[in-house]
């Protein structure tokens, strides 16, 4: 089974410094998708940014990019000039390639920017 | 834009009744999903379901949980007889139109308590 696994339960920042949250993962396929998610205070989940691990380029979302190295099974997401709007609980997740199959999240990081 | 929309947005039940958890996803979906997460905790899999029949689902989802589509437009998630390790938040999630894998969009999630 794939497991997620998210090392660190909280990290802080300061507000327009940058932060990278850490994502490790293990399967056995080839092709899949990782996503970053944020959940604010609302408990809301809103996709941060994904990739798919058949493109070697790391994806950017505006202030937001990963570090995927796919042979060491590592999907970091860095957040630059970070803002106070930013400070939630960021989960990292798993998709295989499959239409319809299920996400598996890691424990989530808890990210607070002090401005 | 489209979103995934639930009701009620906080569900208070006593132990032992059935509940039942309501979600509109996105109308040209095609795979509706739930997902649980218990305070403080990761967001876990409960169920997925496409053409009308569950696709797959973990091993949370036993005989209590059942899933339904009985319209066009809704997606329920029924609990039978609520435990109080049922307290939990509980999120619809709907993707995709077929073909490779589709973003899943999170609805703003149904907190349940069960006392």
């Amino acid at each position: 089974a794939q497991t997620v696994t998210q090392s660190q339960p909280e990290m802080s920042v300061q507000e327009a410094e940058t932060v990278t949250l850490s994502c490790t993962y293990d399967t056995s396929e080839s092709d899949y998708y990782l996503f970053w998610y944020k959940q604010p205070p609302s408990r809301q989940m809103i996709l941060v940014i994904r990739q798919e691990a058949y493109k070697q380029q790391n994806a950017t979302e505006n202030r937001f990019s990963v570090n995927f190295q796919k042979a060491a099974k590592s999907f970091s997401l860095k957040i630059s000039d970070s803002q106070l709007g930013d400070a939630a609980m960021y989960f990292c997740a798993y998709g295989e390639e499959t239409s319809g199959s299920r996400l598996t999240f890691g424990e989530g990081t808890q990210l607070t920017v002090n401005p | 834009e489209p979103e995934v929309t639930q009701t009620p947005s906080h569900q208070v039940t006593q132990m032992g009744q059935e509940v039942i958890l309501r979600c509109v996803p996105i109308s040209n979906h095609l795979y509706f999903y739930w997902y649980r997460q218990i305070l403080g905790q990761k967001v876990e899999f409960l169920v997925s379901f496409y053409n009308n029949e569950i696709s797959e689902k973990s091993e949370i989802f036993d005989d209590q949980f059942s899933v339904e589509r009985p319209d066009g437009s809704n997606f329920t998630l029924k609990i039978r007889s609520t435990k109080l390790e049922d307290s939990a938040m509980y999120f619809c999630a709907s993707s995709g139109r077929g073909g490779k894998r589709d973003e899943q969009f999170f609805g703003p999630g149904t907190r349940l308590t069960v006392l």
